[in-house]
Parts: C-alpha cells; structure tokens; sequence
C-alpha cells in the first residue's frame, strides 16, 4: 500500500498567515488522485480538495492544492480562526485508499 | 442534503463481531460507492473498505479476511461486520459515500471493545 507522510506534524501559526502542509506518498500516486479533509475535535473530517486541487462545494478559496506524482501541497492563504484543526491528505488511487497521519495546524 | 448515520452497540467482547449499521437519508444510494473508515482515539484514518450499489466490495487487506460489508439499497443502508476483534479495533467508525474522496460523512460512533 501507499504511505503518506506528512509535514510538519505540527504547525504553529497566528492568524492572518500563510499555511503551507506537505504531503509525500511512498510512490507516485495515479492520476493525481489525492484528496486534504479538515477535522477538529469530535467531528468528521471534512473534506477540502479533490484531485490535488479541486475545492470541494462550499471550500473558500484560500484554500488551494498542488503538486504531482508523489509530493502533493496544501495551502491556507490566510489563516482565520476556524481553520485551526487537523489535516489529513489521502491518496485514492490505488487500493487500498490512505491517509497521512495529519498535521495540526494551532494558534501560535 | 445526504445524511448519513452510524448505528450499532458502543461496547463489543473481544473475539465477538462488531456489527454497524449506516442509514443514508436526503439522497438514493444508486450510482454511488460507500464506505467505512475508522479513527482510533487520538489517532489517524485508516480505511476499512467499500461496497458499491451493485454490490461490488473492496477491503482493505488489513482486515480483509474479518470484514464484511452489506448494502440493502431498498431500505438506503448498508454494514459493517468486523470479527474476532481485539482492543485494537476500538476507534470511532464512520460511513460516508465514495469509494475515494468523500464529502459525505457520517457523525462517527465510538466503538469500544472491551470485556
């Protein structure tokens, strides 16, 4: 299977700044087939991007995704105050789907 | 909207079949795939498999030779059987739609297994 290791694993951060979190695959993912959910305490992940970087319906657009093959970015342009949480990469393209083991992103 | 909702028992023996239910509402499960995950306490996603409308599974090799999901699309459900478990399948379990990435999540139900 694909491991996903993500970076930082913690992310200190004020308001207002910019977030970036990486995330590296074990090998090349198929077709960019990646995906980034939130998740803060007690709920569901959420999800973000679809395909890198397609924002899911209802996503603000100061979230953005790039990257290919096996390193795959998600970037908070400014961070506002419901953004602190944890976040997941997954890749999807081959089976079994994965996750990363998060990034939490809290208020510096 | 969909909706989606886990149902089953919070506490399982070891050795015993964790069983969950997951009710779709808001939506027919025709045309698409669906899910379990499940989180650990304190821990990451790990995917647990999928079926799709037409019935067709997929497991993660994990826990392939445990798991078992169901769908009954007459009554807009689908489950989950997981035996033998151990303290090591206590997690939150979720449903959601998708065999991928999925914007449809359940709440997630706490499983424990404990004696």
């Amino acid at each position: 299977e694909i491991v996903l290791t993500q970076s930082p694993g913690t992310l200190s951060l004020s308001p207002g700044e910019r977030a970036t979190l990486s995330c590296r695959a074990s090998q090349s993912v198929t077709t960019n087939y990646s995906a980034w959910y939130q998740q803060k305490p007690g709920q569901a992940p959420r999800l973000l991007l679809y395909d890198v970087s397609t924002r899911a319906t209802g996503i603000p657009d100061r979230f953005s995704g790039s990257g290919s093959g096996t390193d795959v970015t998600l970037t908070i342009s400014r961070l506002e105050p419901e953004d602190f949480a944890v976040y997941y990469c997954q890749q999807y393209g081959s089976s079994p789907p994965t996750f990363g083991g998060g990034t939490k992103v809290e208020i510096k | 909207q969909v909706q989606l909702q886990e149902s089953g028992p919070g506490l399982v023996k070891p050795s015993e079949t964790l069983s969950l239910t997951c009710t779709v509402s808001g939506g027919s499960m025709n045309g698409y795939s669906w899910s379990w995950i499940r989180q650990p306490p304190g821990k990451g996603l790990e995917w647990i498999g999928f079926i799709s409308y037409h019935e067709i599974t997929d497991y993660n090799p994990s826990l392939k030779s445990r798991v078992t999901i169901s769908i009954d699309t007459s009554k807009n459900k689908f489950s989950l059987k997981l035996s033998s478990v151990t303290a090591a399948d206590t997690a939150v379990y979720y449903c959601a739609r998708g065999k991928g990435w999925s914007a449809y999540w359940g709440q997630g139900t706490l499983v424990t297994v404990t004696s």
